[in-house]
């Protein structure tokens, strides 16, 4: 089993609407949270880092993590056609060297 | 992307020969790692080096060498290539454990 678990999708939503992702993961021990953007053939780019539990805002994107249940979320208001990528979860210990394990990642097409 | 280049962009290489693909930055940041990505498995960490000289293996390391004999400049070696290696290679840097920067990839394709 995979330590790391996010459906790969594809997830087709209206422009506009709500785009909700998330990751399930089995190691207790992960402390730190991101979320990558990656376009098709570019390489993936931070969108967003979180430190243990809580919440996160930035403009229309919005990260939990709810460390007692082991998930994490993202979510993307107003979503648009420039939000057409796969969004890859993330996660590490601490004092592990950035040694991340990361989900597959979920492909997300808007549609305009 | 981060002061990341990744060289070189696509290869087409043969079942046993060797390949060396180089990862430069100028950011000057302390952690370097490479990873493949393959569909359905995500990114997978092959190497790291948290200095000059100073590498250790990742998760698949088996079939792969790397060194790094400047800060700059990180290099993975496929010893013997063979068809499983075929994969979109990705190089990472990082000033801190918590968030890694990666370049726009290489593609290679053993035949």
């Amino acid at each position: 089993q995979k330590e790391v678990e996010q459906d790969p999708g594809p997830l087709s939503v209206p422009e506009g609407a709500i785009v909700s992702l998330n990751c399930t993961y089995s190691n207790s021990a992960f402390q730190y949270f991101m979320w990558y953007r990656q376009y098709s053939r570019k390489g993936p780019e931070l969108l967003m880092y979180t430190y243990s539990s809580g919440n996160k805002e930035d403009g229309r994107f919005t990260a939990q993590v709810d460390k007692s249940s082991k998930y994490i979320s993202l979510f993307i208001r107003d979503s648009q056609p420039s939000d057409s990528a796969t969004y890859l979860c993330a996660m590490s210990v601490t004092d592990s060297w950035g040694k991340f394990q990361f989900g597959a990642g979920t492909q997300v097409v808007v549609t305009p | 992307d981060a002061g990341i280049t990744q060289s070189p962009r696509h290869k087409v290489t043969e079942t046993g020969t060797p390949v060396t693909l180089r990862c430069h930055q100028t950011e000057n940041h302390r952690y370097m790692y490479w990873y493949r990505q393959d569909p359905g498995h995500g990114l997978r960490l092959i190497h790291y080096s948290y200095g000059v000289k100073d590498t250790d293996k990742g998760e698949v390391s088996d079939g792969y060498s790397v060194s790094r004999s400047k800060t700059e400049d990180f290099l993975l070696t496929l010893e013997s290539a063979t068809s499983s290696q075929t994969s979109v290679y990705f190089c990472a840097i990082s000033s801190s454990y918590n968030e890694q920067f990666f370049g726009p990839g290489t593609r290679l394709t053993v035949l």
